[in-house]
């Protein structure tokens, strides 16, 4: 499979906890971004690098979350000390050089207790 | 900042019948892009088309047709000859088609297709 992928597909944690989310993108993407996705909304932009540099954040990523892409290949979206707020969908996505498509990976389901 | 609505909470449509979603959008940038999404149950968002914002000709891949009407900032999707497995959440689109390319979301439209 050459999609993008996103490991753990779901995830239940209590209140406080660390998570930490991981992403995979389709090879010789160079660009990524994260999502979060609450029930009955669309998806919300969250960061997004391209190779290694963070070149966004949105106000949504609170300094309880942090985003890293170290050698400009997979991702890492780690949330700490996670409040039940942060129960959502985490999806994250990647295009190519020139081109505007994202591919959506199966996203990350998030319940916190 | 970039705006989409989709003012379709929920569409029915009988198998084989063509459907249009609606989607208006408001962004201050000259050159965007704009796609539409299609998120089964499953959580997957799939892409399905996209338009260019100087692309003269509407978009089309097999059965998706996006009508885009860029004076009055519309690009609804057009699904001809429905079929079960097109029951969704589908939502639109748009991107700056610049430098940060993120995309914004509208809240999306329910399909249902009934046989």
């Amino acid at each position: 499979d050459t999609g993008v992928s996103q490991d753990p597909r779901h995830k239940i944690t209590k209140r406080g906890q660390n998570v930490t989310f991981r992403c995979d993108p389709i090879s010789e993407h160079n660009r990524l971004y994260w999502y979060r996705q609450t029930l009955g909304q669309g998806p919300e932009f969250l960061t997004y690098f391209q190779n290694e540099a963070q070149l966004e954040k949105s106000r949504l990523l609170s300094d309880r979350f942090s985003a890293e892409r170290p050698k400009g290949s997979f991702s890492t979206l780690e949330i700490q000390r996670t409040e039940q707020g942060d129960s959502a969908m985490y999806l994250c996505a990647s295009s190519p050089p020139s081109q505007e498509t994202q591919y959506f990976g199966p996203g990350t389901r998030l319940l916190v207790l | 900042a970039q705006k989409i609505t989709q003012t379709q909470p929920g569409m029915f449509v009988q198998e084989k019948e063509a459907v249009t979603l609606d989607c208006t959008y408001d962004t201050s940038d000259q050159s965007y892009g704009l796609f539409w999404y299609k998120q089964p149950s499953s959580g997957e968002m799939i892409f399905l088309i996209y338009q260019g914002s100087y692309d003269e000709q509407n978009a089309t891949e097999g059965r998706y047709s996006l009508n885009f009407q860029k004076a009055r900032k519309s690009a609804n999707l057009v699904i001809s000859a429905s079929q079960l497995g097109d029951s969704a959440m589908y939502f639109c689109n748009v991107d700056r088609g610049s430098t940060l390319g993120r995309l914004y979301f509208g809240r999306g439209t329910q399909l249902t297709v009934w046989p």
